[in-house]
This record gives C-alpha cells, sequence and structure tokens, in this order.
C-alpha cells in the first residue's frame, strides 16, 4: 500500500486545466523534494517534473507541479488528446529510507 | 543515444531465483545513481531498489530485503538485480532506470517477470 495518496482518475475537455492532488506526510513530501512521472499505455513511465517544479528539457510548459507541506500537485493546462496517460507523484521517505511512489491517477481527455 | 536494454526476465516458479541484467549504452555510466522499478499487470510504479555510482550504497524496499540484491559492473556498464525466494507477487514488469528524479532521467523498456507454477 503507498504512503502517497492520488485521486484514481481525473479528467477534462480538450484545453481545460486538470490538477492532480499528491497527498503524503512529513517523513516524504514534508521533507523532500517531489517528482512527476507520466506513463502513456504501453510505454516505460518518463519524468515529467523533478524538484517540486523544474521540468525536463523537452517537457512541455503546460505542465507544472508544486508543492505545499505534505501535499504536492500537477497541472495539465490546455489540456491535450495526447495527454491521456497515468500520473504518478513520487519522493524519498526518510522513515522507510526508500523512494515511494503514488497510487497513480489517470487522466481522460473526454 | 542513450540506451537502457534489460534482460534475463522470464518464467519462474515460486521460490526459485533469477538475474536480471540492464546493459547500459550512450552515456558514463559509473557517473549515476541507478534503479530497478516494477510495475505489477495493471497496478501502479513500485520502486524496488537503488544503488550509488560506485556501489557503495543500496537502498531496498521493505518488501524485497533479504531476498533481492542490486549490484552493478561498472567496467562492463551493467545493472543487475538477482531475485531469489521468488513470489507471486513479484510478477511484474521489471525497468532499469537512470537517475530517477533528475533531469537526466532515463528509464529502459522493462522485462517482464512471472513467478507461477
Amino acid at each position: 500500500q503507498s504512503v502517497l495518496t492520488q485521486p484514481p482518475s481525473a479528467s477534462g475537455t480538450p484545453g481545460q486545466r486538470v490538477i492532480i492532488s499528491c497527498s503524503g506526510s512529513s517523513s516524504n513530501i514534508g521533507s523532500n523534494t517531489v517528482n512527476w512521472y507520466q506513463q502513456l499505455p504501453g510505454t516505460a513511465p518518463r519524468l515529467l517534473i523533478y524538484s517540486n517544479n523544474q521540468r525536463p528539457s523537452g517537457v512541455p510548459d503546460r505542465f507544472s507541479g508544486s508543492k505545499s507541506g505534505t501535499s504536492a500537485s500537477l497541472a495539465i493546462s490546455g489540456l491535450q488528446s495526447e495527454d491521456e496517460a497515468d500520473y504518478y507523484c513520487a519522493a524519498w521517505d526518510d522513515s522507510l529510507n526508500a523512494f515511494v511512489f503514488g497510487t497513480g491517477s489517470k487522466v481522460t481527455v473526454l | 543515444e542513450v540506451q537502457l536494454v534489460e534482460s534475463g526476465g522470464g518464467l519462474v516458479q515460486p521460490g526459485g531465483s533469477l538475474r536480471l541484467s540492464c546493459a547500459a549504452s550512450g552515456f558514463t555510466f559509473s557517473s549515476y545513481w541507478m534503479n530497478w522499478v516494477r510495475q505489477a499487470p495493471g497496478k501502479g510504479l513500485e520502486w524496488v531498489a537503488n544503488i550509488k555510482e560506485d556501489g557503495s550504497k543500496k537502498y531496498y524496499v521493505d518488501s524485497v530485503k533479504g531476498r533481492f540484491t542490486i549490484s552493478r559492473d561498472n567496467a562492463k556498464n551493467s545493472l543487475f538485480l538477482q531475485m531469489n525466494s521468488l513470489r507471486a507477487e513479484d510478477t511484474a514488469v521489471y525497468y532499469c532506470a537512470r537517475a530517477i528524479t533528475s533531469t537526466e532521467s532515463y528509464w529502459g523498456q522493462g522485462t517482464l517477470v512471472t513467478v507461477s507454477s
């Protein structure tokens, strides 16, 4: 059972803004940076956001991340059909001495 | 071009062993932390283990401690995962991944491990 909780799903129409939340605790999000991963159907995951709000090269600026206390969120602005994917938050957990992923959120473009 | 190619997956009986390999190319392998991440069929991602650039530090998820061992051979640009006492719940696609929390993150395509009698 994951220590980072995400909503199972989120959806929006093309062009809308979608926000995915990630809830943790003081031992993970509260004391370490948050990362977000995108997994398109049938493919390997790829890093979308690192260090709470940084985008690797090649990631569109439609994707943004933020963190406050023991929670984090991923926002997708100007939703596009190619954004249909599973999204996972993740962070190091100081109590478990392990890297932990969130439960995952499936984004559907209506 | 960066490449991570996993191999060694397959069907194994409960209690059996398997050794996964990850062949790295296109970058200086010895300069990066490396990770194994798995995904059970239809389920989410689970981090399994990681290893420091020189192999001096290793961390594991609780569920595999004492059963799995991560190692690397920097001379051969290879990452390994020795999996012993395998259980049905270890059935998953296993991904080899470089630096999963930095801008230089890169993932392989995965290898499927099935534990079943």
